[in-house]
């Protein structure tokens, strides 16, 4: 079945370095979800992405879908230790509607 | 005050049991899901339902058991057969089993089994 691969699994950086997470698909996906969870809570939503290119911005977090909307990133400009926790994206699973987790990026900051 | 409840936060048991985690939501949602959750490996779908009295497995099914007798409840029974049960287990729900559509989770539950 469809997979989403996510990476880098884990990144830990310094505060104030940038960090992003990238998601891949082998096939087309009609629209990927981004969520977090923070160190022993629940993954709660960020973001959705629909269309072929598009982009979106929530304060420092940049969202982006690939123009085959087979990929997607999610990109932290000057990272704080609020941003600390686990980065899901998520996306549909071949006209099913079930939606297919990558395995997240754990992030860690440094303070 | 809208959301996801499962009790509880903390479950242990012994080997050969059965144990029913609980799952209610209170945001007149059709659709809830099952994950479960293991260090390294993402999220996987355990059993999902659409709708009241109607639920499909998802990719990791065996020894686990569920039921929708009602919108609001979506428990889930981790039974013997159930080979390694020891995990952090995920309950959630979206408006209707689309992927468009954002799901929320409850706090979880972790399962201890020794």
């Amino acid at each position: 079945g469809q997979q989403v691969m996510q990476i880098p699994q884990y990144q830990h950086v310094q505060e104030g370095e940038d960090f992003t997470t990238y998601c891949n698909s082998s096939t087309t996906l009609s629209n990927i979800q981004w969520y977090k969870q923070r160190p022993g809570g629940h993954p709660v939503f960020l973001i959705q992405l629909v269309k072929s290119g598009e982009v979106k911005k929530q304060k420092r977090l940049t969202f982006q879908f690939g123009e085959a909307k087979k990929n997607s990133s999610l990109h932290i400009t000057a990272t704080q230790t609020t941003d600390v926790g686990t980065y899901f994206c998520a996306g549909e699973q071949g006209g099913s509607e079930k939606l297919v987790f990558g395995k997240g990026t754990k992030l860690t900051v440094n303070p | 005050d809208g959301g996801i409840t499962q009790s509880p936060k903390y479950l242990f048991r012994k080997e050969g049991q059965n144990v029913t985690l609980s799952c209610e939501q209170n945001l007149n949602h059709d659709a809830m899901y099952w994950y479960r959750q293991d260090p390294g490996q993402g999220l996987r779908l355990i059993y999902y339902s659409q709708i009241v009295n109607d639920f499909q497995k998802g990719d990791i099914a065996e020894g686990y058991s569920v039921s929708r007798e009602k919108k609001e409840s979506f428990p889930l029974t981790v039974t013997s057969a159930q080979k390694n049960p020891t995990a952090f287990y995920l309950c959630a729900s979206s408006k209707r089993m689309r992927s468009s559509y954002e799901q929320y989770f409850g706090p979880g539950t972790r399962l201890t089994v020794t």
